[in-house]
């Protein structure tokens, strides 16, 4: 089975560009979960979306903003960018629904700002 | 207000003895308990996992253990391979909540194995 991909790997954005990131989760798994990481913060929740709707958000900005697909996929948005928002981006999918499942990661987005 | 937290930023072992690497955690609404596995440019790679219903939980080189009244879990890893070597994640979730897909990592330690 394909794990999860994440596209594209590395992005170079200049301040007050936005940028959209793409995950598209394991085949069969409906909950995509994403990630902020940085050196200070350490990995940091965004949001989870299940079955098109965003079901929890972390604690940032209303610039990062998401949606997922029918088929499962999911994409981040983050507008208006921020030197600080350079970062490594993680999608994680899991099964979803009741009870606890363990999150399986993509490989990252690299974001770079300028 | 850091609610998981590993304390050791480094661990170095020899091939072949055993790994502990330790995680605290102060929300008490945690009740699922993961351990991932970080190289350099890739996303963290899943171990082994445990509920807070059991007390431990083993899975080849991999054993996990809670002690829900010290809010302290760890991970063993015997025995210790050179390819083990990476950085080591705790994470929490409130699983049993609606906190959905929310995951809540430590800050990671650097397990080195050295031949």
């Amino acid at each position: 089975k394909a794990g999860v991909t994440q596209t594209p790997r590395y992005l170079i954005k200049t301040r007050g560009q936005q940028v959209t990131l793409s995950c598209s989760p394991i085949s069969g798994h409906r909950s995509v979960s994403w990630y902020q990481q940085t050196p200070g913060q350490g990995l940091q929740f965004l949001f989870e979306y299940f079955s098109e709707t965003q079901r929890n958000k972390g604690n940032f900005p209303g610039r990062f903003s998401g949606r997922q697909f029918s088929n499962s996929r999911s994409e981040m948005n983050v507008s208006t960018l921020e030197l600080g928002d350079s970062a490594l981006y993680l999608c994680a999918s899991s099964l979803g629904g009741a009870g606890p499942y363990e999150q399986y990661f993509g490989p990252g987005t690299r974001l770079t700002v300028t | 207000d850091q609610q998981v937290k590993q304390n050791s930023p480094s661990l170095s072992v020899q091939e072949g003895r055993i790994s502990i690497l330790n995680c605290d955690y102060t929300n008490s609404m945690f009740d699922y308990f993961l351990w991932y596995k970080k190289y350099p440019a890739e996303g963290p790679t899943f171990l082994i996992s445990i509920s807070s219903i059991k007390d431990k939980n083993e899975d080849g080189r991999f054993t996990v253990f809670l002690n829900k009244s010290a809010k302290h879990l760890s991970l063993h890893i015997v025995p210790s391979q050179p390819g083990d070597s990476a950085v080591y994640f705790c994470a929490a979730s409130n699983a049993g909540g609606t906190s959905y897909g929310k995951l809540t990592f430590g800050q990671g330690t650097i397990l080195t194995v050295h031949p």
